[in-house]
């Protein structure tokens, strides 16, 4: 079955190191997003991508990094680490079927803390 | 930007009907979303619209008025696996190409 996968799933690291969190999905789909959930915030888009070579900053991009060098994978890098980005980060993809909603599919998440 | 807005927390009962509101103010749109999610998990979809009217779908309806920047989802025949947070989402692209700006999520307490 078609899947989006996140890894790790949890990760734990010190200010000013450089964290790569990947993204993984075999829908074939498109669009790719990261998102960041946060108490109080709700889910913040950080970055997005239409295709392959193409990459979009979102609302709360500063600091982060993304590359789509394939249909499949979209890694979120984390240039270095500060504590305000203690966060659970979740990616997610989709397409625009003809005539339908384009829902959005959401991998399990990261849940990262930086120390 | 865009602004939404929806309640912090509902309590309900099972076997009742909830219905979870949601008020937002958009530069553009092109299209409301509901999602569930369950504490540490991924959201999943609930439903879509983008006309304004009723979708119904099982237990689950919404409903969209453009001109009001208004939706809700109703919740029928509550369970107690209905426990969770409910994300009002607009897009201003279809939801699609362009990311989806999130409400902070209404947690739904179900009792017995």
């Amino acid at each position: 079955d078609a899947e989006i996968t996140q890894s790790p799933r949890h990760k734990i690291t010190e200010t000013g190191r450089q964290v790569t969190l990947a993204c993984h999905q075999t829908w074939n789909h498109n669009n790719m997003f990261w998102y960041r959930q946060d108490l109080g915030h709700g889910l913040r888009l950080i970055h997005y991508s239409y295709g392959v070579q193409d990459t979009n900053k979102g609302e709360v991009s500063d600091g982060y990094s993304v590359s789509r060098s394939n249909t499949e994978d979209l890694p979120l890098t984390l240039e270095s680490a500060a504590s305000s980005q203690t966060s659970v980060y979740f990616c997610a993809s989709s397409d625009r079927p003809a005539g339908g909603p384009a829902e959005q599919f959401f991998g399990p998440g990261t849940r990262l803390t930086v120390l | 930007g865009q602004n939404i807005d929806q309640p912090t927390e509902m309590t309900a009962t099972e076997g009742a009907i909830v219905q979870i509101n949601c008020t937002y103010q958009t530069s553009g749109f092109n299209g409301l979303f509901w999602y569930q999610q369950h504490a540490g998990e991924a959201p999943t979809f609930l439903s879509y619209n983008v006309l304004d009217g009723l979708e119904e779908k099982g237990r689950f309806s919404s409903f969209l008025s453009r001109s009001k920047g208004y939706s809700y989802l109703l919740l029928k025949e509550l369970q107690m696996k209905d426990s969770a947070s409910y994300l009002c989402a607009v897009s201003d692209s279809g939801g699609g190409a362009d990311g989806l700006t999130f409400g902070k999520g209404t947690h739904l307490i179900i009792q017995p």
